[in-house]
């Protein structure tokens, strides 16, 4: 069965210091999400993207954030400059059509700012 | 804005027991409501879905009928088992491509 794949499955930085999250969703999917949860709260949603570009984005999803699709497979969300408060699980998903909720995720990447 | 309100856990429950994790949501206009579930070291899957007051979304045994009236969702299912011990979240869809998530009820079931 096709599913979400993410890398790392763990990483600790220092604060200031940037991450990359990676992701490969299913192949034949065209929506794409990243998603957190810090813990003891809500999964809560950050950014869809679609056809190269950002769909919609939260109000987490500030310039300290970045997207990219560097080549057909591959989904990466950039953290530039970590905060002690970016500790979090990550989800990456992915979906092969538009605003059904339907969505396949990741088994998470979990960031740990010290 | 729209949000999400689930019963917390952790729920332990004894095999073949009756299952029910309360969900209730705010939200404008007619929202699609989900569950998610989410099993030890995985990602979250979607469970069921309904998209419009009076559905109900039906897998795997579990159920759960979209109540306008009183605006929730609660999963339901008659008789659990080993396997369904999971994190079940509650969300909706209104506009957009955003899931709105519940902070997600830890569900154990013992033999």
């Amino acid at each position: 069965e096709p599913e979400v794949t993410q890398t790392p499955s763990h990483q600790v930085t220092q604060m200031g210091q940037e991450v990359i999250l990676r992701c490969v969703p299913i192949s034949n999917h065209l929506y794409f999400y990243w998603y957190r949860q810090i813990l003891g709260q809500k999964v809560e949603f950050l950014v869809s993207f679609y056809n190269n570009e950002i769909s919609e984005k939260s109000e987490i999803f500030d310039d300290q954030f970045s997207v990219e699709r560097p080549d057909g497979s591959n989904f990466t969300l950039k953290i530039r400059s970590t905060k002690l408060e970016d500790s979090a699980m990550y989800f990456c998903a992915s979906s092969g059509a538009a605003n059904t909720g339907e969505l396949f995720f990741g088994e998470g990447s979990r960031l740990t700012v010290l | 804005g729209d949000s999400v309100t689930q019963m917390e856990g952790p729920v332990t429950l004894s095999e073949e027991a009756f299952l029910t994790i309360n969900c209730t949501y705010t939200a404008t206009g007619y929202p699609s409501l989900f569950w998610y579930v989410q099993y030890p070291g995985e990602g979250l899957q979607l469970l069921l879905k309904a998209t419009k007051a009076d559905d109900k979304g039906s897998n795997k045994g579990f159920e759960a009928t979209y109540r306008k009236e009183t605006t929730s969702f609660h999963l339901e299912k008659g008789s659990v088992q080993v396997s369904d011990s999971a994190v079940y979240f509650c969300a909706l869809l209104n506009s957009g491509y955003a899931l709105n998530f519940g902070k997600g009820t830890s569900l154990l079931v013992t033999p």
